[in-house]
């Protein structure tokens, strides 16, 4: 079955603990992007990778940390986490960054206490 | 970054067809129209797509101005499983391409 997966699916973490978010695709696609979600401000995009070695930021990557060493994955990792970084995380892939569509994972619920 | 604008909220009622409003006057030729929706508590999912020429699937229909600055999302029947949030986005060739930015979208009520 294609899809991308997340773990963990919850994690309550407290303030400058390292952790890392894993996202992992089975559809041989390019593309991967990491979103949060929080209430009132909708989805927004973190940071994203055209392809193996290739990152970019979004419109909010302040604090996060990517890579992209194989193709089926991009871990998302929280150097120092802090209080704001409390959200609902989602990983998408697609098989472009331009005309194709996006495919979400069912997100991650991380609280930074 | 091109923009996208939808209305906060909508209703309608169950079996009747829903028509969601997107505007995007900042579009460039490259730029595809893509809708996805999300149900609560879960992961945005896509709908349908398209560049410049009218699109169906299964789900929905995608109708696109002419001058491609607006787009229409069509639910043919609304059903109480398709109350959930529409976003309309764009995805390109551009020097951005890779960006996607979601905006508040559309919060769709249907009425049994």
């Amino acid at each position: 079955e294609a899809q991308v997966t997340q773990n963990p699916r919850y994690l309550i973490t407290v303030t400058g603990k390292k952790l890392t978010v894993t996202c992992s695709q089975n559809m041989n696609h390019e593309y991967m992007s990491w979103y949060r979600q929080d209430p009132g401000l909708g989805l927004r995009q973190i940071y994203y990778s055209m392809n193996v070695e290739v990152t970019d930021k979004g419109d909010v990557p302040e604090g996060y940390k990517v890579s992209r060493k194989e193709k089926r994955n991009f871990p998302l990792i929280l150097e120092s986490p802090s209080p704001n970084q409390t959200s609902l995380y989602f990983c998408a892939s697609s098989r472009s960054g331009q005309g194709h569509e996006q495919y979400f994972g069912p997100g991650t619920r991380l609280t930074v206490t | 970054d091109a923009k996208t604008t939808q209305p906060n909220s909508m209703e309608s009622n169950e079996e009747e067809p829903v028509h969601l409003p997107c505007n995007h006057s900042t579009i460039s030729g490259t730029d595809y129209i893509h809708w996805y929706r999300q149900l609560p508590s879960q992961g945005p999912e896509y709908v349908i797509h398209g560049l410049t020429s009218n699109v169906n699937n299964r789900m929905a229909s995608l109708a696109i101005a002419e001058d491609r600055k607006s787009s229409t999302l069509i639910l043919h029947r609304a059903t109480l499983r398709d109350a959930a949030v529409y976003y309309c986005i764009l995805r390109g060739y551009n020097t951005n391409a890779g960006k996607s930015t979601f905006g508040d979208g559309t919060t769709l009520t249907v009425k049994p």
